[in-house]
């Protein structure tokens, strides 16, 4: 069965150190998210690809963080340096194109220390 | 901006009765979709309601939207302790920004 790929699963990561996340989308979804879930609370999209292009990084607190999905395929989302406050779990999401149901990846767990 | 806002939050029942979480969403969403999350795992896709009236039904839960009263429900019949989990509704709004808006979830406990 087809599923999103994300790596590490769990990361530990001293405060202004950087740290990259992966993701792998289903095969032949253009639309590709990064959300990120606070513990206790719902996910919030940081960031949406459309192919290779961004769509809606709004909520993207850019000063620290960076996506990209250079070939549209996979996606790496980088923080640096990260924050105490950036502890979270950040799941990928992808979908066949805009508005299409949207399938998630294990997540990756982000403690930092 | 799409806001959604669920209820109850903190959900505690006992095994074989019923009950209801609600979701309200602020302004039109072409979409509403209802997600289970295990301790720990990611989002798992449970129902995607495309219209007015929709109703689908898997095993002992149900769900329907009424897009008037701008509403969603998720109905939990003769729950199981395998249905503890939280579960999320999320909206779509469409338009240029169409990522999924979420609700802060429902923390479903169901006690033997």
């Amino acid at each position: 069965e087809a599923e999103v790929a994300q790596s590490p699963r769990y990361k530990i990561t001293e405060k202004s150190q950087a740290v990259a996340f992966w993701c792998d989308p289903i095969s032949g979804h253009a639309t590709l998210y990064w959300y990120r879930q606070i513990l206790g609370q719902g996910p919030e999209l940081l960031v949406q690809f459309q192919d290779e292009s961004v769509v809606d990084d709004s909520q993207l607190p850019k000063d620290r963080f960076s996506a990209e999905r250079l070939k549209g395929v996979d996606s790496t989302l980088k923080i640096q340096p990260a924050e105490l406050g950036d502890s979270a779990m950040y799941l990928c999401a992808s979908s066949l194109g805009r508005g299409f149901e949207a399938f998630f990846g294990q997540g990756t767990r982000l403690t930092v220390v | 901006e799409l806001k959604v806002e669920q209820n109850p939050l903190f959900l505690s029942m006992q095994e074989g009765k019923n009950y209801t979480i609600y979701c309200n969403y602020s302004t039109t969403s072409d979409r509403l979709y209802w997600y289970r999350q295990d301790p720990g795992k990611s989002l798992e896709s449970l129902f995607v309601l495309l219209s007015n009236g929709a109703v689908k039904q898997e095993g002992r839960l149900m769900a329907s939207l009424d897009t008037k009263a701008r509403l969603s429900t998720l109905h939990i019949t003769a729950a199981v302790h395998d249905l503890s989990a939280t579960y999320f509704c999320a909206g779509y709004s469409g338009g240029g920004a169409d990522g999924l808006t979420f609700g802060k979830g429902t923390h479903l406990i169901i006690q033997p």
